[in-house]
């Protein structure tokens, strides 16, 4: 079945330490993208990438990085310059982009971080 | 730049039938959509619409009027699994999300 893994489904992060989210997609998409959810809050988008070795800033980058080595793969690093980390994070990536068709977005199940 | 207006909370009874509204400002527009997320999921596609007028796909609908930068998701015979949060979405590279919109339905 096609679709979008994210690992681990809960990570718990230590003062000062850095962690990496895990994304994989057999979707065969070109763009990926990172979001960070807040309790009872929308979708802010972190990094995207729509080709390999290449990704853009979203709207809360600080204190995240990313990388794009292979079409499949686009892992979220959490550092210790993110103060507040604790959030859900949700992964996607997106095809169908062609100009008037249907375009959607297809989600990972997430990731839930704590802060111990 | 890009925003989207939607309302943040409603409320609505099991099998009535509800519309939640949806403005929006864009520089070029390719399309509006509408994704479903049950507390602690993620989120999933509903509808899109790249024309005036409306899609329908089982209970759920969705219209779109470019000329007034306006659509809405409409759900009918509400059910109480309907109670989630719904995002419209403009589709840019990337894609812009609305805050979403709360959904309870109640007995």
């Amino acid at each position: 079945d096609g679709g979008i893994t994210q690992s681990p489904k809960y990570l718990f992060r230590k003062e000062g330490q850095n962690v990496t989210l895990s994304c994989e997609q057999n979707l065969n998409h070109d763009a990926m993208y990172w979001y960070r959810q807040d309790p009872g809050q929308g979708l802010r988008l972190i990094y995207y990438s729509q080709i390999v070795n290449d990704f853009q800033k979203g709207d809360i980058a600080e204190g995240y990085s990313v990388s794009r080595e292979k079409k499949e793969s686009f892992p979220l690093t959490v550092t210790s310059a993110q103060k507040n980390p604790t959030a859900f994070y949700l992964c996607a990536s997106t095809g169908g982009g062609l100009a008037g068709g249907i375009y959607i977005q297809y989600f990972g199940a997430g990731t839930r971080l704590s802060v111990l | 730049g890009q925003s989207l207006e939607q309302p943040s909370e409603v409320t609505a009874v099991e099998g009535a039938i509800v519309q939640i509204n949806c403005t929006y400002q864009t520089s070029g527009f390719y399309g509006l959509s509408w994704y479903q997320q049950h507390d602690g999921g993620a989120p999933t596609f509903l509808s899109y619409n790249a024309l005036d007028g409306l899609e329908e796909t089982g209970r759920f609908s969705s219209f779109l009027s470019r000329s007034d930068s306006y659509g809405y998701l409409l759900l009918q015979e509400l059910q109480m699994k309907d109670s989630a949060s719904y995002f419209c979405a403009v589709r840019r590279t990337p894609l812009v999300f609305g805050k979403g919109t709360r959904l309870s339905v109640i007995a």
